[in-house]
């Protein structure tokens, strides 16, 4: 168990929807990173909060934005949502917010399937 | 296009034989290289967090090194055992966003 949890584990909804999935770090991390692991793709990095304030952007579309709150919980939204979102999507959190030196831990992923 | 590889991509040996895989990434604006163990139905675990150029770094029979300069990381497994079947997944980082690989599927069998 990395101490990192993510809710629903599974989702299943329909297209053009909009869902939230819900990401809280280790106890002390600051920093949350998102990440989709879609079937024909790999780990394919979405963005990064620390401390509430944005500090990377990956390859997140305009229908996908996240926010980290003040508890430091963070949720990932997803709009207008297509088939070809159906993935699986982790976050993980690390201590800091340069992320590039510390390791970090995985939640256990919400698998979202778009019918 | 920033690629990371990973070969090879899969592969199949007899507990206690010894193996080694290989990460290939971009030698500019090197931040950080990570390798992860991911076992089915589980999340990556983090294995080790590398910096340096020439970092050597050792989990128990598992270890790996870096090579920042021609952009190459090894992981060894020495000893192979059962319970070391996973896939096992690089990640470069470049500042604070990370590419990874498609990482190289390990089974060992008894």
């Amino acid at each position: 168990d990395s101490g990192v949890t993510q809710t629903p584990k599974h989702l299943i909804t329909a297209t053009g929807q909009r869902v939230t999935l819900r990401c809280s770090p280790r106890s002390g991390d600051l920093s949350v990173y998102w990440y989709q692991q879609s079937l024909d793709q790999g780990l394919q990095f979405l963005i990064q909060y620390y401390n509430g304030e944005e500090r990377a952007k990956g390859n997140i579309l305009e229908r996908f934005s996240a926010q980290q709150f003040p508890d430091l919980h963070s949720e990932l939204n997803l709009s207008s949502l297509e088939l070809g979102d159906s993935a699986l999507y982790f976050c993980a959190s690390s201590v800091a917010s340069g992320g590039q030196s510390y390791e970090q831990y995985f939640g256990p992923g919400t698998r979202l399937t778009v019918t | 296009i920033l690629n990371v590889e990973q070969s090879p991509q899969s592969l199949h040996v007899q507990e206690g034989d010894s193996t080694n895989f290989t990460c290939s990434f971009p030698s500019s604006n090197f931040y950080a290289l990570h390798w992860y163990r991911w076992e089915t139905a589980k999340s990556p675990e983090a294995l080790f967090v590398m910096t340096l150029n020439g970092d050597e770094k050792k989990k128990g029979r598992i270890s790996a090194t870096l090579n920042t300069k021609e952009g190459y990381s090894y992981l060894y497994i020495k000893g192979s055992q059962p319970e070391d079947s996973a896939t096992y997944l690089c990640a470069w980082g470049n500042f604070n966003k990370f590419y990874f690989g498609s990482g190289t599927k390990l089974n060992v069998k008894p």
